[in-house]
């Protein structure tokens, strides 16, 4: 069960915005709006921020917002702070049951 | 609050066997599909297997199928998972994590995780 893509690493300055990448295929990112994200800390459990493609649970800033466009689904941090440096997974539901996550991006705020 | 409290990892010999739990309070745990999934050291996620609020369905990933079990107590509000025939590539932080609505659609809360090493 191969992972979803996406870039080892992702940079920005404070202030700024950007987006992280997750491709996937037609079995799973293409076919479903099932994309999740979560931030994880190092040294902590992983961090629910966002849902079927673009939801935000309660609780998380509204600088964080989700896409999708065909395989690739995309979350965007906008006014990047300080404490978004962390890694970023997304994951999707894929077809026959299953469940992936994508590959990881570190996100450095320069 | 959601808690999730995991229990049961530690150090065993390849081939062996483990036994995790996964204590739930602060919600309805009768009323959510459950899940584990897994850190390797320095690497990335990865789904291990899920079970529906019922336990009448679990799906596993290939990586794990025919080795680990997955099973609810909805009295006792626990989750759990036994591990057969580890292997030194399961070494990994396992972490329980509530399913928001249906399974799929992705993991609300997790657990601060526990440590699975396999070596000799």
């Amino acid at each position: 069960q191969s992972a979803l893509t996406q870039p080892a690493s992702v940079s920005g300055s404070p202030g700024q915005s950007i987006t992280i990448s997750c491709t996937g295929t037609s079995s799973d990112v293409g076919r479903y709006n099932y994309v999740s994200w979560y931030q994880q800390h190092p040294g902590k459990a992983p961090k629910f921020m966002i849902y079927d493609v673009s939801n935000r649970p309660s609780g998380v800033s509204d600088r964080f917002s989700g896409s999708k466009s065909g395989n690739t689904a995309s979350l965007t941090i906008s006014g990047l702070q300080a404490e978004d440096e962390a890694d970023y997974y997304c994951s999707s539901y894929r077809s026959s049951s299953t469940y992936v996550f994508g590959t990881g991006t570190k996100v450095t705020v320069l | 609050e959601v808690q999730l409290v995991e229990s049961g990892g530690g150090l065993v010999m390849p081939g062996g066997s483990l036994r995790l739990s996964c204590a739930a309070s602060g919600f309805t745990f009768s009323s959510y599909s459950m899940n584990w999934v897994r850190q390797a050291p320095g690497k990335g996620l990865e789904w291990v297997s899920s079970i529906s609020s019922s336990g009448d369905y679990i799906y596993y990933a290939d990586s794990v199928k025919g080795r680990f079990t997955m099973s609810r107590d909805n009295a006792k509000n626990s989750l759990y998972l036994q591990m057969n025939s580890l292997r030194a590539e399961d070494t990994a932080v396992f972490y329980c994590a509530r399913s928001l609505s249906n399974w799929y659609r992705g993991f609300d809360f997790w657990g601060q995780g526990t440590l699975v090493t396999v070596s000799s």
